[in-house]
């Protein structure tokens, strides 16, 4: 089974900042990483596929990099309605399809 | 427009069967490169891969809870079914059932059916 581990656990940061996320998985999985977002009481949003390609609708604020085992969302500018939790998942190996256990964006 | 539209108790007891049902539309359950999976959330939790299924009926399940999950599909009425059996309460949670195209990304997601275990 494939671990991803995000990093930080939470981010605490202000309107306007830039958002670093991090994704690292316990092997290489190229570039088969996605990155959803969940706010409270929504079902999850794909914002990237494939580490660094933007699904429809997800604005160009928003920027994945990364490949093998080390990955990176990007959020340029945050805007109020960033602030939520963030998910990686893997396509690489499955079964399992794995996601990472999250990363809190919080308002500092 | 693709939509899930999910339905299954609230409720259920310990030792039970939990049956959930989503009903699809907006694209075809015959399409050989479209999966259905579902994925649960225990409150205040991170997702958790349940099981997938294919048109040609190919199936696969997390390890975890192979022996205690099925997913079938019933074409006609555009509906995918999980079922697990012998809940306990460790299994409450948020389940959501999900579009996967060729098996990639979870690109639409089903409203979520918040399924409490409890006596």
């Amino acid at each position: 089974e494939i671990v991803l581990t995000q990093s930080p656990a939470t981010l605490s940061l202000s309107p306007g900042e830039r958002a670093t996320l991090s994704c690292r998985a316990s092997e290489n999985i190229f570039t088969y990483l996605g990155w959803y977002q969940q706010k409270p009481g929504q079902a999850p949003r794909l914002l990237i596929y494939d580490a660094s390609n933007r699904a429809t609708d997800t604005p160009d604020r928003f920027s994945g990099s990364g490949s093998g085992t080390d990955f990176t969302l990007t959020i340029s500018s945050l805007e109020p309605e960033d602030f939520a939790v963030y998910y990686c998942q893997q396509r690489k190996n499955w079964p399992p399809i794995t996601f990472g256990q999250g990363t809190r964006l919080e308002i500092k | 427009q693709v939509t899930l539209k999910q339905s299954g108790p609230v409720l259920v007891r310990p030792t039970e069967t939990l049956t959930l049902t989503c009903t699809v539309s907006g694209f075809s359950l015959r399409d050989p490169k479209m999966a259905v999976s579902w994925v649960r959330q225990p409150p205040g939790k991170a997702l958790e891969w349940l099981a997938l299924i294919f048109s040609n009926d190919e199936v696969s399940y997390s390890p975890s809870l192979k022996t205690r999950l099925t997913i079938s599909e019933d074409i006609s009425k555009s509906q995918v079914v999980l079922t697990m059996t012998n809940v306990d309460p460790v299994d409450t949670a948020t389940y959501y059932c999900a579009q996967l195209p060729s098996g990639d990304y979870f690109n639409s997601w089903g409203q979520g059916t918040v399924v409490a275990v409890s006596a």
